[in-house]
């Protein structure tokens, strides 16, 4: 099984600071990973596949990236709807496996 | 519109089997390309992948839990049900079904239900 290291576990930021999340697998998984957000008591919401590309709707300040097993989303400048958790999702090989998530707090 | 809503018991005792069905609308199962799965998040914790099943009947397990695991669809009904034998209490958790974004070409979910705060409990 393919496993997703997700960090860091939570990070603490400012409107308008920029903010990178990280996520590492266990093994090659090309370009199949994903990011969702989820905000407490809802559901995730897809905002990110295939490394980089944007969900429909999803804003531009939203961005991922690859090098390797390494993968990151970055937020460029943090809006106040953004403080959520992150999961990043690797999809190229069952079982579909998540990383732990990313609290992105208001400092 | 696509959406997709969790029903069943929210409260079942261990060793039981939990059963939820997932009712969609704005799709068909058995549309080429399509697939539901299901995800749980133990109470502040993160999400684990359970199955899919896709729009030829095929489906997948975590193997971590396939013995345990059964998928099943019933297009005229437009539902797909989860059943999981042998329920323990680290199975408390909120259950979501979703949708398998087709465009993707891998299996990512755009569309989920709100999800089913399943706890066991005697």
């Amino acid at each position: 099984d393919i496993q997703m290291t997700q960090s860091p576990s939570s990070v603490s930021a400012t409107v308008g600071a920029r903010v990178t999340i990280t996520c590492r697998a266990s093994q090659d998984i090309s370009s199949w990973l994903a990011w969702y957000q989820q905000k407490p008591g809802q559901a995730p919401r897809l905002l990110i596949y295939a490394t980089s590309t944007l969900h429909n709707g999803v804003p531009s300040r939203f961005s991922g990236h690859r090098s390797g097993t390494d993968f990151s989303l970055t937020i460029s400048s943090l809006q106040p709807d953004d403080f959520a958790t992150y999961f990043c999702q690797q999809a190229n090989v069952f079982p579909l496996s998540f990383g732990g998530g990313t609290r992105v707090e208001i400092q | 519109q696509i959406t997709l809503m969790e029903s069943g018991p929210t409260l079942v005792k261990p060793t039981q089997t939990l059963t939820l069905t997932c009712t969609v609308s704005g799709f068909s199962l058995s549309s080429n390309g399509v697939g539901v799965g299901w995800v749980r998040q133990p109470p502040g914790k993160g999400l684990e992948w359970l199955a899919l099943i896709y729009w030829y009947d095929g489906s997948h397990f975590n193997p971590s839990l396939k013995s345990r695991l059964t998928i099943t669809r019933d297009t005229s009904k437009d539902q797909v049900v989860l059943s999981m034998t042998n329920m323990d209490p680290v199975d408390t958790a909120t259950y979501y079904c979703a949708h398998r974004f087709s465009n993707s070409g891998y299996v990512v979910f755009d569309y989920w239900g709100q999800g089913i705060l399943v706890t066991v409990s005697s």
